[in-house]
């Protein structure tokens, strides 16, 4: 079945540090594959997705390549602010019928100034 | 503005009681979800819904039922038979056509039961 493989947590960084978060997933044929954050005490908020082999996904800063060699997504940001403090979720979704999302155990980011 | 509305935010129970969440989206949505979340783990599938009047088992289903009479309506009751249902529950919607399927999800409710 289809499982989605992400980096563990938590991970702490200085305010400005480059941030990379892994996420890897199997599944069989062309999923979509997506970045959810989640602020503390709120729902999940997309963040950013790719629909296709080779596809950027950005927003807010964030960016994530679909790697279809290496069935990779990972999270990256150039400058973390404090405010990105949150926890990411690494999701994938089949395009064929089934539209249940596959989430990753998600990582919790903390930004200190 | 248009959104998903849960309710209520924290919700306080005793064990053996049903208990009933609202999700509510004016978003036009046709599939509506329900998943569930615990402490340092990523979000299950409870139910989901593709439209009106039908509706399918996630992963872990057994102990909560639902109904969707209403295109903007999907309410989740927690029933007596879940055995662990202090949880985050987080409701979900989607278009059913177009191929990213992106879910939209709400603001979710914190159930206790003790």
């Amino acid at each position: 079945g289809d499982s989605v493989t992400q980096m563990e947590g938590p991970v702490t960084l200085s305010e400005e540090a480059f941030l990379t978060i892994n996420c890897t997933y199997t599944a069989t044929g062309y999923p979509s594959l997506f970045w959810y954050v989640q602020y503390p005490g709120e729902g999940l908020q997309l963040l950013l997705k790719a629909t296709k082999a080779d596809d950027k996904g950005s927003n807010k800063g964030f960016e994530a390549t679909y790697r279809k060699e290496t069935t990779s997504f990972h999270l990256e940001k150039g400058s973390v602010q404090v405010s990105d403090s949150a926890v990411y979720f690494c999701a994938l979704l089949h395009n064929f019928g089934n539209e249940k999302l596959t989430f990753g155990t998600g990582t919790r980011l903390t930004i200190i100034p | 503005d248009g959104g998903i509305t849960q309710s209520p935010k924290y919700l306080f129970r005793k064990e053996g009681q049903n208990v009933t969440l609202s999700c509510e989206q004016n978003l036009n949505h046709d599939a509506m979800y329900w998943y569930r979340q615990d402490p340092g783990q990523g979000l299950r599938l409870i139910y989901y819904s593709q439209i009106v009047n039908d509706f399918q088992k996630g992963d872990i289903a057994e102990g909560y039922s639902v109904s969707r009479e209403k295109k903007e309506s999907f309410p989740l009751t927690v029933t007596s038979a879940q055995k662990n249902p202090t949880a985050f529950y987080l409701c979900a919607s989607s278009f059913n056509r177009g191929r990213s399927y992106e879910q939209y999800f709400g603001p979710g409710t914190r159930l206790t039961v003790t």
